[in-house]
């Protein structure tokens, strides 16, 4: 089936640490890609999108590169903030097709 | 700005009331989806349309039923609500095409059934 495993949290890491969070899919062809992020009390929004194979998405200093031989898509920081804190979303959509998410990964940043 | 706003951010109704939570984006997009969100279960999805007067179950369409009469405007009704319909409930649209867009969410509405 189509779906997406993204590791269970929750995450929590000191400031300026380094952040991974893991993200496989399962798919027939090639989805998009996509890591949501949902800030306290808000919706989601996204946070950043990979489209093909080997594209890096990338915003506010987060990362996650779309690896089609490990069907991976994970998401990287180099050093969080405090300001990160929030539950992370990995998804993919194939087609005009609704978004097939993970079960989210909370994120504490502590200073 | 680019928008999805939903009727109300909080809302208290009591144990067989019919619930109506209201949808509307203004960026003209044919998808529209409601989502429930439940701690340790991620988001899941009750409806969605791809236009006007359509729709489609998702995975869990049990108890819910929706409305769409306007392109902008995607309701979510709860015929009899109960207290597992208890839930934080999520809104959004997106382009049709070939799954590359961005989705867009409402801020929710967190509903409480006692």
């Amino acid at each position: 089936g189509n779906s997406v495993t993204q590791m269970e949290g929750p995450v929590t890491l000191s400031e300026e640490a380094f952040l991974t969070i893991n993200c496989t899919y399962t798919a027939t062809g090639y989805p998009s890609l996509f890591w949501y992020v949902q800030y306290p009390g808000e919706g989601l929004q996204l946070l950043l999108k990979a489209t093909k194979a080997d594209d890096k998405g990338s915003n506010k200093g987060f990362e996650a590169t779309y690896r089609k031989e490990t069907t991976s898509f994970h998401l990287e920081k180099g050093s969080v903030q405090v300001s990160d804190s929030a539950v992370y979303f990995c998804a993919r959509r194939q087609g005009n097709t609704p978004l097939v998410f993970g079960k989210g990964t909370r994120l504490s940043v502590i200073a | 700005d680019v928008k999805v706003t939903q009727s109300s951010r909080y809302l208290v109704k009591r144990t067989g009331e019919k619930v109506f939570l209201e949808c509307v984006q203004d960026m003209d997009h044919e998808n529209m989806f409601w989502y429930r969100q439940d701690p340790g279960l991620g988001l899941r999805l009750i409806y969605f349309s791809y236009d006007v007067k359509m729709k489609e179950k998702g995975d869990i369409p049990e108890g819910y039923s929706v409305s769409r009469e306007k392109k902008e405007r995607f309701s979510l009704i709860l015929e009899s609500a109960s207290t597992n319909q208890t839930s934080m409930y999520l809104c959004a649209s997106v382009l049709a095409g070939t799954g590359v867009h961005e989705q867009y969410f409402g801020p929710g509405t967190r509903l409480t059934v006692t």
